[in-house]
């Protein structure tokens, strides 16, 4: 069984602190991994992806990847109020479908 | 780009009713199509995949007669929940992989069920 874990949080930070979210996944070939928030009430969304160990940074964003230790996180700089939600770690399953995790809820205060 | 649209966004429906939710990809097309559902403050839970012309895939536990899944084109896609009950009711979501490359999904929107 493919497996994803997430601390499920609320992982609480104040407005402009750096918000680290991390991920651990148990299939050693998985090759793809992403990113997604989902506000409360809608549908999840696609911040980041990554496919190669390292970091990879998009705006405020840093994906990192290591898949000897098969951890994948996720930092988020400056963080504001508004990136209050939860953020749900995926991981490439094979067939074409992705392993979810069961999210991690974060709460930005100001 | 990668845009999924989905209807209706909501719907409220008698026990016994059959209700159809499309998912569309505007703007480019899905080799994969995939349907979840999520229960509140839960995690997603993969119900099927589908590609075009082809029979779907139903996860173990998804019952077939009941979550009718067509998948008539490389845009469009379909879920009949039929002879819906009240246990039925959840927050209906259909994703779209666009490229054969990478496992990307692009969500649509979500279709919210509530089963009276």
């Amino acid at each position: 069984q493919k497996e994803v874990e997430q601390n499920s949080g609320p992982l609480s930070v104040p407005e402009g602190a750096i918000a680290s979210l991390n991920c651990t996944y148990s299939d050693r070939g998985s090759q793809s991994f992403f990113w997604y928030r989902q506000y409360s009430g809608k549908s999840p969304e696609l911040i980041m992806s990554i496919y190669s160990n390292g970091d990879k940074e998009d705006g405020r964003f840093t994906a990192q990847l290591n898949k000897a230790s098969q951890y994948v996180s996720l930092l988020i700089r400056d963080s504001q109020p508004s990136d209050s939600a939860t953020y749900l770690c995926a991981v490439g399953g094979g067939y074409n479908k992705l392993i979810f995790g069961a999210g991690t809820r974060l709460a930005v205060h100001p | 780009g990668a845009v999924v649209s989905q209807h209706p966004s909501r719907v409220i429906c008698k026990s016994g009713t059959s209700v159809k939710i499309e998912c569309r990809s505007l703007d480019f097309q899905a080799t994969t199509m995939f349907w979840y559902r999520q229960f509140p403050k839960k995690s997603l839970m993969l119900m099927a995949t589908s590609n075009e012309g082809s029979k779907a895939t139903y996860e173990q536990g998804v019952e077939k007669d009941k979550f009718l899944i067509n998948h008539a084109s490389l845009t469009l896609s379909t879920l009949t929940v039929t002879s819906a009950h009240p246990e039925d009711s959840s927050f209906y979501i259909c994703s779209a992989r666009p490229g054969l490359a990478f496992d990307e999904q692009f969500f649509g929107p979500g279709t919210r069920l509530t089963v009276l």
